[in-house]
C-alpha cells in the first residue's frame, strides 16, 4: 500500500518556465513533508520542507504548498534552469512509525 | 563538512559470496538509516538506527540481510549468502533529528550479484 504518489514519472519543461511537480498522500498523521533532488550516480539531497502547520514555504526559486484537506502537496521551480534536470522525490514523516516514506520520483528534465 | 561517507562506491560479486557495505554518518548525527534503490520498487527503507540501536528492522527482506551499527561514526550492511535479486544501490541516510525527518544521504553503493 502505497502512502505517497507520485503519479507523474516524468515531466518536461522549457527553460525559463515554471516546473510543478505533485505528491499525494494518504496517512493523515503525516507531519512533516520533505522534497529530494536526485542526480545520477549521486545519493538525494535534501531540497526542500514543510510542517503540516503550514501551507507554504518558499526557499529562492523552490516553493513547497501543502494542501491538508486535499492530502497533496507540490513543489514549484521558478524559473527552471537546465540543471534542475533530475529525479524529484517527496517524503512523508510522522505517523506512528516515525520513518521516511517516499514517493517513487518525478524525472524533470529542462530543456535549453 | 563532510557528508554521509559510504564504502565501496561499486561491489561487483558472485551469487553466495558475502556482501559488506559500509556507512559513516555525518558527526553529530544520532539517527542513522540504510535504504535500497530498485528500478521495481524505488527508495525504500531497510532499517534505521537511533543512538546507534536498532529501532525498525522491519524493511530488512529476510535473515539473509543483517545490520550493525557498534558507534557513533559507522555502520554496516552485510548480505550473506549474495543473490542476483539483491542488486541494487543501496544507500545510507544520517539524520540529526528523527522528528523532523531531515535525511542526509550518502553517494550510495552500487551492487551487482552475477
Amino acid at each position: 500500500d502505497q502512502q505517497v504518489k507520485q503519479n507523474s514519472p516524468s515531466l518536461s519543461v522549457q527553460e525559463g518556465r515554471i516546473s510543478i511537480l505533485n505528491c499525494d498522500y494518504t496517512n493523515s498523521m503525516f507531519d512533516y513533508f520533505l522534497w529530494y533532488k536526485k542526480y545520477p550516480a549521486e545519493g538525494p539531497t535534501f531540497l526542500i520542507s514543510i510542517s503540516s502547520i503550514k501551507d507554504k514555504n518558499e526557499d529562492g526559486r523552490f516553493t513547497v504548498f501543502l494542501n491538508k484537506s486535499a492530502k497533496h502537496l507540490s513543489l514549484h521551480i521558478v524559473p527552471s534552469q537546465p540543471g534542475d534536470s533530475a529525479v524529484y522525490f517527496c517524503a512523508a514523516n510522522g505517523g506512528a512509525t516515525n520513518k521516511l516514506i517516499f514517493g517513487t520520483g518525478t524525472l524533470l528534465a529542462v530543456q535549453p | 563538512d563532510a557528508g554521509v561517507i559510504q564504502s565501496p562506491r561499486h561491489e561487483v560479486t558472485e551469487m553466495g559470496q558475502e556482501v559488506t557495505l559500509r556507512c559513516k554518518p555525518i558527526s553529530g548525527h544520532n539517527s542513522l538509516f540504510w535504504y535500497r534503490q530498485t528500478m521495481m520498487r524505488g527508495l525504500e527503507l531497510l532499517i534505521y538506527f537511533n543512538n546507534n540501536v536498532p529501532i525498525d528492522d522491519s524493511g530488512m527482506p529476510e535473515d539473509r540481510f543483517s545490520a550493525k551499527m557498534p558507534n557513533a561514526s559507522f555502520s554496516t550492511l552485510k548480505i550473506q549468502p549474495s543473490e542476483p535479486r539483491d542488486s541494487a544501490v543501496y544507500f545510507c541516510a544520517s539524520s540529526r533529528d528523527l522528528a523532523t525527518g531531515t535525511q542526509y544521504f550518502g553517494p550510495g553503493t552500487r551492487l551487482l550479484v552475477l
